[in-house]
């Protein structure tokens, strides 16, 4: 069974400060990697996709792909308030159908 | 470019009934994805539709089936409610292939009681 797993947090940092969200996966032969944000009550959306290996930088978010350790990486720079959600990785491997993680909270203190 | 447009926000129903849920997806989006999230069990994968067909099927009981129509509308519905079918149902679109980014209506709000 494919799984991704994710730290439930809450990860707290301090406003300003480099936030860092983790996930591994544990299909091989995934291909395509998202990451979306999840305020409480709303919907996910779509905050960075990465296929290949390395860095992806998109303003204040960079997402980091090692697909020999089946690990894929979050990164917020100088985190906002306003950043403070739930973040879930998805992973797609053959099929048309991402699997998600249960998400990292959090929480962005001023 | 509107968004993805799911209706009604919110129902309550008792165990037993039945419900039907609509989603819109995005102009020129063909993939219609039903998800249903809970606290405990995070967001899990219900169906998915492209060109009216079911292309993907989750693990859940028949009493959760969809459609899709020729404009790519989609709908989902659950019989004989049970209390356990509460939760957030959320549907995604998007064009239909590989890798694909989903985008993800407002969801509704089902409550069994």
């Amino acid at each position: 069974q494919k799984e991704v797993e994710q730290n439930s947090g809450p990860l707290s940092v301090p406003e300003g400060a480099i936030a860092s969200l983790n996930c591994t996966y544990s299909d091989r032969g995934s291909q395509s990697f998202f990451w979306y944000r999840q305020y409480s009550g709303k919907s996910p959306e779509l905050i960075m996709s990465i296929y290949s290996n390395g860095d992806k930088e998109d303003g204040r978010f960079t997402a980091q792909l090692n697909k020999a350790s089946q690990y894929v990486s979050l990164l917020i720079r100088d985190s906002q308030p306003s950043d403070s959600a739930t973040y879930l990785c998805a992973v797609r491997g053959g099929s048309y159908i991402p699997t998600f993680g249960r998400g990292t909270s959090l929480i962005v203190h001023p | 470019k509107a968004g993805v447009t799911q209706t009604p926000r919110y129902l309550i129903k008792t165990r037993g009934q039945q419900v039907t849920l609509s989603c819109s997806p995005i102009s020129g989006h063909r993939s219609v994805s039903w998800y249903q999230q809970t606290p405990g069990q995070g967001l899990q994968f219900l169906f998915e539709y492209f060109s009216e067909t079911q292309r993907n099927k989750g693990n859940f009981p028949g009493r959760f089936s969809g459609r899709q129509f020729s404009n790519s509308r989609s709908e989902m519905n659950v019989s004989t409610l049970e209390l356990g079918d509460s939760a957030l149902y959320l549907c995604a679109s998007s064009l239909g292939g590989h890798n694909e980014k989903l985008f993800f209506g407002s969801g509704t709000q089902l409550s069994v009681l």
